[in-house]
């Protein structure tokens, strides 16, 4: 069964002060990886696709990169607007449903 | 705004009784996903539909069930409902062809339901 674990569940961070979200994954055949960001009460908000394993992506100050276990999205400087619940899903081969973790909830404080 | 609407908002109910969730996709998308976001269980996928044919089942219960009509908005209903039900909804869309590689899910703003 296709399964994501994230790390840690929680995060709290001072503003400017860089870090990383782990995403660990088991998938029979990865078609995709996804990032998702959500704020309280609201739908997750897409950040990024990632497909192989040495691919990374960026936006603003994240950036996505993907092993063949896990996934990590590093935040640099962070600001207190990225304050939100960081979401991590699979999609396996000939399937489009997508797999969830349970989130990891980053607080910046300014 | 990711383009897929959902209402009603929110929606407060009884035990016993039966909703209907509704969710209009992006314009050109033909998939539709329902999940379900409880605290203890996180996102839970629980049914596709593409251009009006159910093509996935997740962990959807047989009190539950939904449709895509012609115009390809979809409607989740749920019925006898039980305390445990008590969650937010979201509808997610897609262009949903199968064999291209990027085929996001972007998510509605969701349905607070709560059962009392």
């Amino acid at each position: 069964e296709d399964q994501v674990t994230q790390s840690p569940e929680a995060l709290r961070l001072q503003e400017g002060e860089s870090s990383s979200l782990n995403c660990s994954y088991t998938v029979s055949g990865l078609r995709g990886l996804f990032w998702y960001r959500q704020d309280p009460g609201k739908g997750p908000e897409f950040l990024f696709t990632l497909y192989s394993a040495g691919e990374e992506k960026e936006k603003e100050r994240l950036k996505a990169t993907l092993t063949k276990k896990e996934s990590f999205l590093h935040i640099t400087a962070p600001k207190p607007e990225d304050s939100a619940t960081y979401l991590c899903a699979v999609q396996a081969k000939g399937a489009q449903k997508l797999v969830f973790g349970q989130g990891t909830r980053l607080t910046i404080n300014p | 705004d990711s383009g897929v609407t959902q209402t009603p908002k929110h929606l407060i109910t009884a035990t016993g009784q039966r909703v209907t969730l509704r969710c209009s996709p992006r314009s050109g998308d033909l998939s539709v996903y329902w999940y379900q976001q409880s605290l203890d269980q996180g996102l839970q996928f629980l049914i596709q539909y593409y251009n009006g044919e159910e093509r996935a089942k997740g962990n959807i219960l047989e009190r539950f069930s939904a449709q895509q009509f012609p115009d390809l908005h979809s409607e989740l209903n749920l019925s006898s409902l039980e305390l445990g039900d008590s969650a937010l909804y979201f509808c997610a869309s897609s262009v949903g062809a199968s064999g291209i590689l990027t085929d996001t899910q972007y998510f509605g703003p969701g349905t607070r339901l709560t059962v009392l």
